[in-house]
């Protein structure tokens, strides 16, 4: 059964960084692109960032680049993102979520963990 | 920067109704958009991709239609599961979302 579980959460100041994981099971973890999802109290979605299966490739959305990095461990089966220089607007739960592998298909997000919440705040 | 633009953003409506959601796209995204639906505290689901394709699993009261700009989702038999919010969502160019539209009861 393909799992995933997001941690790392809490309460941070403004200016604050803070560092997420995702623990990946039930799936070939290295052989995904997996991305960070983002959603504020009450709010729609945000897509916030990718990494290829291999970790050498990696994009973000304009509102987090430069101050959030995502990262993986694929001898882990882990993803993270780590959050710096963090402003009151990115209080949200995040969420890790699997990119689909059939090509057919193109890039879904075929599986999502349960989110871990970020809140920045003084 | 690919904008998504869902409408309505609230529909109530009553179990047994036809459900239509639209989602339109800033830029031609060809078929590639897929839909989602989110139930409170739960992370989102994937029901629908390549504008048509049910997910396994989904019912099939569920179904996906358009291509290039204009999107519509369609519950042909609101049941009582049903009632949540759902997010369109392209993925030509990156990923963007739809601002969402919660089916509530009337």
């Amino acid at each position: 059964e393909v799992q995933l579980v997001e941690s790392g959460g809490g309460l941070v100041q403004p200016g604050g960084s803070l560092r997420l994981s995702c623990a990946a099971s039930g799936f070939t973890f290295s052989t995904y692109e997996m991305n960070w999802v983002r959603q504020a109290p009450g709010r729609g979605l945000e897509w916030v960032s990718y990494i290829s299966g291999g970790g050498d490739s990696m994009y973000y959305a304009d509102s987090v680049k430069g101050r959030f990095t995502t990262s993986r461990d694929n001898a882990e089966n882990s993803l993270y993102l780590q959050l710096n220089s963090l402003r009151a607007e990115d209080s949200a739960i995040y969420y890790c979520a699997r990119v689909g592998q059939s090509a057919a298909a193109g890039q879904i997000f075929d599986y999502w963990g349960q989110g871990t919440l970020v809140t920045v705040s003084s | 920067d690919i904008q998504m633009t869902q409408s309505p953003s609230t529909l109530s409506a009553s179990v047994g109704d036809r459900v239509t959601i639209t989602c339109r796209a800033s830029h031609s995204i060809s078929s590639l958009l897929a839909w989602y639906q989110q139930k409170p505290g739960k992370a989102p689901k994937l029901l629908i991709y390549k504008a048509s394709n049910l997910e396994s699993g989904v019912p099939s009261r569920f179904s996906g239609s358009g291509s290039g700009t204009e999107f519509t989702l369609t519950i042909s038999s609101l049941q009582p599961d049903d009632f949540a919010t759902y997010y369109c969502q392209q993925y030509n160019t990156f990923w963007t979302f739809g601002q969402g539209t919660k089916v509530e009861i009337k």
